[in-house]
């Protein structure tokens, strides 16, 4: 029950395009869900969050949608650049804090 | 935001030694956890340390192998004991600020690279 599952493992997308990434979960407890950016060589860096009482929330270029009865979330980038370039984690809040990542997906932005 | 520090950032270790990695946070922050990544996968939570008292360590990481310390708000450390090729990996250090930010708001450090031989 304490997973969440990512997909795709990794993307390849023409700059410019939208690169959608997809986190499913079953435990309803969870009552937070991040979105981290990491590139080679450093730690992951919080991207955007939502609540599970909100279904969209947007950030720039970043969106994420969420769906509460699917138990489902994703990310959604606008106009990918090739400085989008990085592996994304999904990840859930549970029992005070304690965060549990999705598998990452490995974006490539392709100028 | 809380910006946080780790050293070392990398070390290359003999099998059977220890390794102490450092954690400091630029401020005071309410938690302050553990996370193991190896080379290509995702972030796994070792334990969460707490100041002032013993850490709470999640299933398959116990306090023999991977001992934490707290000593207060800022600074929490993690050694990885008896070390053996498996324990090649990446650990981060992450904290939550609380505060008009929230306790679910989670940064981390950069991590620090062990390869042990």
């Amino acid at each position: 029950q304490q997973q969440v599952k990512q997909s795709p493992q990794s993307l390849i997308v023409q700059k410019g395009g939208i690169s959608i990434i997809n986190c499913a979960y079953e435990n309803t407890a969870f009552d937070y869900f991040p979105w981290y950016q990491q590139f080679p060589g450093k730690g992951p860096a919080l991207l955007i969050a939502i609540r599970p009482d909100v279904s969209e929330k947007k950030e720039g270029r970043f969106t994420i949608s969420f769906n509460k009865s699917a138990k489902q979330f994703s990310l959604h980038i606008m106009d990918s650049q090739p400085g989008d370039s990085a592996t994304y984690f999904c990840a859930a809040i549970y029992q005070g804090g304690k965060l549990i990542f999705g598998q990452g997906t490995e974006l490539s932005v392709k100028p | 935001s809380a910006v946080i520090s780790q050293k070392p950032s990398r070390d290359i270790c003999q099998r059977g030694t220890s390794l102490t990695i450092q954690c400091q946070v630029d401020s005071q922050v309410t938690m302050m956890f553990w996370y193991r990544q190896q080379p290509g996968q995702s972030l796994t939570l070792i334990a969460t340390a707490n100041q002032g008292s013993e850490a709470t360590y999640e299933s398959g990481f116990v306090i023999d192998k991977f001992p934490i310390s707290r000593p207060n708000l800022t600074f929490s450390t993690l050694t990885v004991s008896n070390m053996s090729p498996e324990d090649s990996s990446i650990y981060l250090c992450s904290a939550s600020a609380g505060g008009t930010e929230g306790a679910d708001t989670q940064y981390f450090g950069p991590g620090t690279r062990l390869t042990v031989l």
